[in-house]
């Protein structure tokens, strides 16, 4: 059964702090890595992707991946009151080409 | 351009009748899939079609699920004798399938009810 475990959350930031999202995943076959960010009510929106060991940089978000720990993370540098929502973590897998979902963690920055 | 569209927006069915949720993926993407989203769950995988082979079901609940993608493009999800274990939210997907990451974008969904 291959598996990704996200935090649930909710996971609570001042405006202006570091939100720090966590993924691991069990298939150690996966090749490529989502991050998509979902707001109540709304559907998955696809925020960035990583499939090479480092990191990832685009504006204000990060994406890390150690394929050696079966991790990945989501840096949000400069956290904002609009990036409240839940983050969902997806696989893709070698074998496969549906993704595979972490159930997602749920981030809430304060201003 | 446009995006992934999916009707109905909202259905209301009672327990025992059929329904069909449509997607029309975005122009040129050969890959579709739909995702099915329950309360407090994650995505769950129902099924994956690509140009013209046969598609990879291994994600329907049961029998009673079934999906048609006509043309190539335009899909179908067909829920027969529905349950309130049904009750979800279904997303579709698609994607250009070109090899590589081919990342997947989504529809707005449609929340599905039943009585």
């Amino acid at each position: 059964q291959k598996e990704v475990e996200q935090n649930s959350g909710p996971l609570s930031v001042p405006e202006g702090a570091i939100a720090s999202l966590n993924c691991t995943y069990s298939d150690r076959g996966s090749q490529s890595f989502f991050w998509y960010r979902q707001y109540s009510g709304k559907s998955p929106e696809l925020i960035m992707f990583i499939y090479s060991n480092g990191d990832k940089e685009d504006g204000r978000f990060t994406a890390q991946l150690n394929k050696a720990s079966q991790y990945v993370s989501l840096l949000i540098r400069d956290s904002q009151p609009s990036d409240s929502a839940t983050y969902l973590c997806a696989v893709k897998s070698q074998a496969g080409t549906a993704l595979i979902f972490g159930k997602g963690t749920t981030l809430s920055v304060s201003s | 351009g446009a995006g992934v569209s999916q009707s109905p927006s909202n259905k209301v069915t009672e327990k025992g009748k059929d329904v069909e949720l449509r997607c029309d993926p975005i122009s040129g993407h050969t890959a579709l899939y739909w995702y099915r989203q329950s309360l407090g769950q994650g995505l769950e995988f129902l099924i994956y079609f690509q140009g013209n082979s046969a598609p990879d079901k291994s994600g329907l609940p049961s029998d009673r699920f079934s999906a048609e993608r006509t043309g190539g493009s335009v899909s179908t999800l067909t829920i027969q004798r529905t349950q309130q274990e049904d009750s979800a939210v279904y997303l579709c997907a698609s994607s250009l399938a070109s090899g590589g990451v081919d990342e997947q974008f989504f529809g707005p969904g449609t929340r599905l009810t039943v009585l």
